[in-house]
């Protein structure tokens, strides 16, 4: 089966820096990677995707790229807000089955 | 009501206690997914189903018992539990995927507490 490995597991940036979550998958079939942020108390939202036929994928502050030769992936948050804090999850699809990384918990300083 | 809904929010149980977990979604979506998170721990897929029909048990013991009685709706019925079923349950929604992967859309979860 498929497995994540998302790092770093912790993550504290100064407010306007930019944050950076990497995650490398074993299986090459999968094919749609998306990304979870996931505040307290609530569960997992969808935060942005891309597909494998895609290199870089960028909506707002937020970027995500793909390399499908190494198998990894990785999430660019830019101009960091207080807001952004937060558990963040990469996954990997294949077919139905999403694979979750462990998680990275980013904490903004003001 | 609007995206995936799940109740109750919190549950605190006794072993030998029966409950069941509900979930809706308001999406039109025809898949649905049961997830358990534990702390410091990966979310691991227990159910799926599609289009009504269960179509993964992923090595789910059986003190788990899910229902999809339609399209919109997804149980999750619990008996004799153990302290170490403790952990959030979350409930997620897509279109039914034809081998591309399908946006996956979650409720906010239960709180289970096994006592």
């Amino acid at each position: 089966g498929e497995n994540v490995e998302q790092h770093p597991s912790t993550l504290s940036v100064q407010e306007g820096d930019s944050a950076v979550i990497k995650c490398t998958y074993s299986d090459s079939a999968s094919n749609y990677f998306p990304w979870y942020k996931q505040e307290l108390g609530k569960g997992p939202q969808l935060i942005i995707d891309i597909r494998s036929n895609v290199g870089e994928k960028k909506d707002q502050r937020i970027a995500v790229t793909l390399n499908k030769t190494a198998k990894h992936f990785s999430l660019h948050i830019t101009e960091t807000q207080p807001e952004d804090s937060a558990v963040y999850f990469c996954a990997a699809i294949n077919d139905y089955k999403l694979s979750f990384g462990a998680g990275t918990t980013v904490t903004v300083r003001a | 009501e609007t995206g995936v809904t799940q109740t109750p929010r919190h549950l605190v149980m006794g072993m030998t206690n029966k409950k069941s977990l509900k979930c809706e979604q308001h999406l039109g979506h025809n898949a649905m997914y049961w997830y358990k998170q534990s702390a410091k721990k990966p979310l691991e897929l227990m159910f799926v189903y599609s289009l009504e029909e269960r179509v993964e048990n992923n090595s789910v013991p059986s003190r788990f018992s899910p229902e999809c009685p339609n399209s919109s709706h997804l149980f999750l019925h619990l008996h004799t539990l153990q302290p170490e079923d403790s952990a959030l349950y979350l409930c997620a929604s897509s279109q039914a995927p034809e081998g591309a992967g399908y946006e996956q859309y979650f409720g906010p979860g239960t709180r289970l507490t096994v006592t």
